[in-house]
């Protein structure tokens, strides 16, 4: 079963421009985390925000995380084409701490155009 | 410092037969978790392993199994292969698996049944 809904779907914007994509999801977590997917290879780590904080900057990215509306979003500023991937949310979730696995979002796809 | 090896990349099998795949972390990590990777699924978790124990499983059939060795490698087994277990099958270690640590992903095997 999924446990974060990312939103939009899709999103295409022009270099230079900031990206947004935003995580919903059900749960109590531990921690909420962001990767990135190049066409159908493996996933790369961008970023972990843990439960008890709010907002968490790494270069480009900047990620937030509102756990009272069970969201986070993602921020990419001043976009490049290199960019242009699938984007997921998962969160690690469990009772009393982690049950060692991630809970994917379906993801979404960022288009930069140069 | 040598990132997660998945071997083989490609693998195409008749339904029925079995197949193997196999996963070398990151050295020094002894979590190692395995996922599969679908267009109508998305993201799903299989299994996870620490130093040779399987710490949680998926909502996978038993058909599906796994292994952890005593140099952390890993190994995951698809029996009786059905069309439907076609997909991108991910590996991702982790110093720990528990909260506090991004994981690091293989390119992944993609798996074809024919």
């Amino acid at each position: 079963s999924q446990q974060g809904e990312e939103d939009p779907q899709a999103l295409s914007i022009q270099e230079g421009e900031n990206a947004t994509m935003n995580c919903s999801y059900k749960t109590s977590i531990n921690n909420l985390q962001w990767y990135r997917q190049n066409s159908g290879r493996g996933l790369v780590h961008l970023i972990l925000i843990r439960s008890n904080e709010r907002e968490k900057h790494s270069g480009r990215l900047r990620v937030t995380l509102d756990t009272s509306k069970k969201s986070s979003s993602l921020l990419i500023t001043a976009s490049r084409a290199a960019d242009t991937a699938s984007y997921f949310c998962a969160t690690d979730a469990g009772s009393g701490g982690s049950n060692y696995k991630l809970t994917f979002g379906k993801g979404t796809l960022l288009t930069v155009n140069p | 410092k040598a990132g997660v090896t998945q071997t083989p990349r490609y693998l195409i099998k008749t339904r029925g037969q079995q197949v193997t795949l196999s996963c070398s972390p990151i050295s020094g990590h002894r979590s190692v978790s395995w996922y599969q990777q679908t267009p109508g699924q998305g993201l799903q978790f299989l299994f996870e392993y620490f130093s040779e124990t399987q710490r949680n499983k998926g909502n996978f059939p038993g058909r599906f199994s796994g292994r952890q060795f005593s140099n952390s490698r890993s190994e995951m087994n698809v029996s009786t292969l059905e069309l439907g277990d076609s997909a991108l099958y991910l590996c991702a270690s982790s110093p720990q698996g528990f909260m506090g640590y991004g994981y690091t992903f293989g390119s992944g095997t993609r798996l074809t049944v024919v």
